[in-house]
């Protein structure tokens, strides 16, 4: 069974621009979460879609924006890109979220200029 | 909000040493899951606890769910070099009616051959 699929793997963008990240989870997972990875933040929650519909939220501005696709798929979208967004982003799926374990993908290393 | 404290931060023991490491919160959780990351790698769920009490294990690896459910801890036996990493715990929890999974900070680990 593939994993958790992310691209790309690296971005590097300026200040003021935006992005998109894209996940594909474990086939059969319904419910996709994001998180944000930095050094001295450790991992920090950003947002979960089950079934096209976001669920869960975290303490992140509204810069920081998702989307679930009917075939469970995601995208996340930063805009305004400031230097602290700079950052390993984690998607993980499960099967229905509510309990069920993460499986993380490898990550997309976003680094701001 | 909820915060789990994780320790120790790191660790540096020889080959063939057993390790211990543990997670602590003042509030409940439902469920412990235990993952290791490498180096530009997501992480990868090693151990996933449910019940209060409960002690699973995973091959050299050992995890116990607190019987408070405020804690767990996870062994390693007989640490080998490929051990290397940073290990999370994380706990799950309902709050108010959603879900919200719970990060420690890590424990790094260094394995000297």
């Amino acid at each position: 069974k593939a994993g958790v699929t992310q691209t790309p793997r690296y971005l590097i963008k300026t200040r003021g621009q935006q992005v998109t990240l894209s996940c594909s989870p474990i086939s059969g997972h319904r419910s996709v979460s994001w998180y944000q990875q930095t050094p001295g933040q450790g991992l920090q929650f950003l947002f979960e879609y089950f079934s096209e519909t976001q669920r869960n939220k975290g303490n992140f501005p509204g810069r920081f924006s998702g989307r679930q696709f009917s075939n469970s798929r995601s995208e996340m979208n930063v805009s305004t890109l400031e230097l602290g967004d700079s950052a390993l982003y984690l998607c993980a799926s499960s099967l229905r979220g509510n309990n069920s374990p993460l499986h993380f993908g490898n990550g997309t290393r976003l680094t701001v200029t | 909000g909820q915060q789990l404290n994780q320790s120790p931060q790191s660790m540096f023991i020889q080959e063939g040493e057993d390790v211990s490491m543990n997670c602590t919160s003042s509030s409940i959780f439902n469920t412990w899951l235990w993952y290791k990351q490498d180096p530009g790698e997501g992480p990868v769920l090693l151990i996933a606890l449910y019940k209060a009490g409960e002690l699973t294990s995973n091959g050299r690896l050992t995890a116990q769910f607190g019987i408070t459910r405020k804690d767990s801890f996870l062994n390693i036996s007989a640490s080998i070099p490929s051990d290397v990493g940073i290990y999370f715990c994380a706990g799950h929890s309902t709050q108010g009616g959603s879900e919200k999974l719970v990060f420690g900070k890590g424990t790094k680990l260094t394995v000297n051959p």
